[in-house]
């Protein structure tokens, strides 16, 4: 079935560091792919979205660009900063009809100062 | 621009009690959907609507209840509650989509409620 996998956590890095959060998918059809950003004690906002294939969305600095052939939508920062400190999940809806929005596990970033 | 609402943000149950947890949306959204948040394991679909009068289930809705009677409204039921539903629940809404499809994909999220249940 439709799947989302992403890389477990927590990552910590140092601020100014270069981000990357893999995430990887499983689905038929042509899916949307999605990424959403929960700060402490709230609930998720959507960060950046790609409806089709090589599609890059971006956000805040963040980037994923939707590659069909690796099934694959990889979330890159060029330089954190601490406000970054969140969990970051991967989701996408499996084509145009679907009901159902399939969420990853979430991956814990912590930026140091 | 109140956006989603979930009430109570916080709630202890004993086993057996039941609840309803709140959910309301002002920006007339058609889809409406509640997650369960537990560590380590993401957000889990428990119910969603297509618009009123529209239910249908999740990946986990046993033990749970929902109805639409209205755009704005989707509360959430629990039944008789266990401790295995101990989790945070966060609603969700979201536009039609353009192509036909249920949703956009662009889910509005309340704050959460946190549910103990002892």
């Amino acid at each position: 079935g439709d799947s989302v996998t992403q890389m477990e956590g927590p990552v910590t890095l140092s601020e100014e560091a270069f981000l990357t959060i893999n995430c990887t998918y499983t689905a038929t059809g042509y899916p949307s792919l999605f990424w959403y950003v929960q700060y402490p004690g709230e609930g998720l906002q959507l960060l950046l979205k790609a409806t089709k294939a090589d599609d890059k969305g971006s956000n805040k600095g963040f980037e994923a660009t939707y590659r069909k052939e690796t099934t694959s939508f990889h979330l890159e920062k060029g330089s954190v900063q601490v406000s970054d400190s969140a969990v970051y999940f991967c989701a996408l809806i499996p084509g145009s009809s679907a009901s159902k929005i399939i969420f990853g596990s979430g991956t814990r970033l912590s930026i140091r100062p | 621009n109140a956006g989603v609402t979930q009430t109570p943000k916080f709630q202890v149950l004993k086993t057996g009690q039941s609840m309803t947890l709140q959910c309301a949306q002002d920006m007339n959204h058609e889809y409406m959907s509640w997650y369960r948040q537990d560590p380590g394991m993401g957000l889990r679909l428990i119910h969603y609507s297509v618009g009123a009068g529209i239910t249908d289930q999740g990946e986990v809705p046993n033990g749970y209840n929902v109805s639409r009677s209205t755009t704005e409204d989707f509360p959430l039921r629990l039944l008789s509650a266990a401790p295995s539903q101990t989790s945070v629940y966060f609603c969700a809404s979201s536009r039609s989509g353009t192509s036909g499809g249920a949703n956009t994909g662009e889910l509005f999220f309340g704050e959460g409620s946190r549910l103990t249940v002892l």
